[in-house]
């Protein structure tokens, strides 16, 4: 089955600086790539995600890349600010699974003022 | 719509006894989703269905868990008898199957087992 490994697990960076969180995957036939953003305390709530058909998809200060051929994605948040301060979460899912996601194991990201 | 509905907030129980953590997806979603969340072992899927028939059991820990969904809009979570190391949220979430596969989570449910 499928297998998503993040990293780092931890990251720390200084409002304004850009972050960046990697992942991989195991499965070629996954298709679907999202990122989860968990506030402390709340739910996780969808941010960004991108399908196997695209390359590279922007949202204002957030970005994801796919590299299907090997197999590894990554978020992009440029201009870091405090309330970026989370856990993310990266998760992939193919077709047929009807939406089944396997997650990683999420990165916590502490943006220092 | 009111999202994904969770209840209770939260539950604390002692050790052996039953625990039912129930969830209402939104309103049109076909596939629901249970997650467990722990700092050790981060988000883990316990199961999900599609159309009300459960697709994917293999997350679920023992034969203590068990989940049902007798309708498309509601369904439960049940551990007996629980133990301290089930002491964690449980999420619930829904999504619109093959229309779009983003999950909508509910806010949670913290158990506590003492």
């Amino acid at each position: 089955g499928e297998n998503v490994e993040q990293h780092p697990s931890t990251l720390s960076v200084q409002e304004g600086d850009s972050a960046v969180i990697k992942c991989t995957y195991s499965d070629s036939a996954s298709n679907y790539f999202p990122w989860y953003k968990q506030e402390l305390g709340k739910r996780p709530q969808l941010i960004i995600d991108i399908r196997s058909n695209v390359g590279e998809k922007k949202d204002q200060r957030i970005a994801v890349t796919l590299n299907k051929t090997a197999k590894h994605f990554s978020l992009h948040i440029t201009e870091t600010q405090p309330e970026d301060s989370a856990v993310y979460f990266c998760a992939a899912s193919k077709r047929g699974s009807q939406g089944n996601l396997i997650f990683g194991k999420g990165t916590k990201l502490s943006v220092k003022p | 719509d009111a999202g994904v509905i969770q209840s209770p907030r939260h539950e604390v129980t002692e050790m052996g006894q039953e625990v039912t953590l129930r969830c209402k997806p939104i309103s049109g979603h076909n596939s629901l989703f249970w997650y467990r969340q722990t700092m050790m072992r981060g988000l883990e899927l316990l199961i999900y269905f599609n159309n009300n028939v459960p697709i994917d059991d293999s997350g679920m820990p023992e034969d203590r868990f068990s989940a049902k969904m007798p309708n498309a809009s509601f369904s439960t979570l049940k551990i007996q008898p629980s133990e301290p190391r089930d002491s964690a949220v449980y999420f619930c979430a829904s999504s619109y199957g093959q229309i779009s596969y983003e999950q909508y989570f509910g806010p949670g449910t913290r158990l506590t087992v003492t």
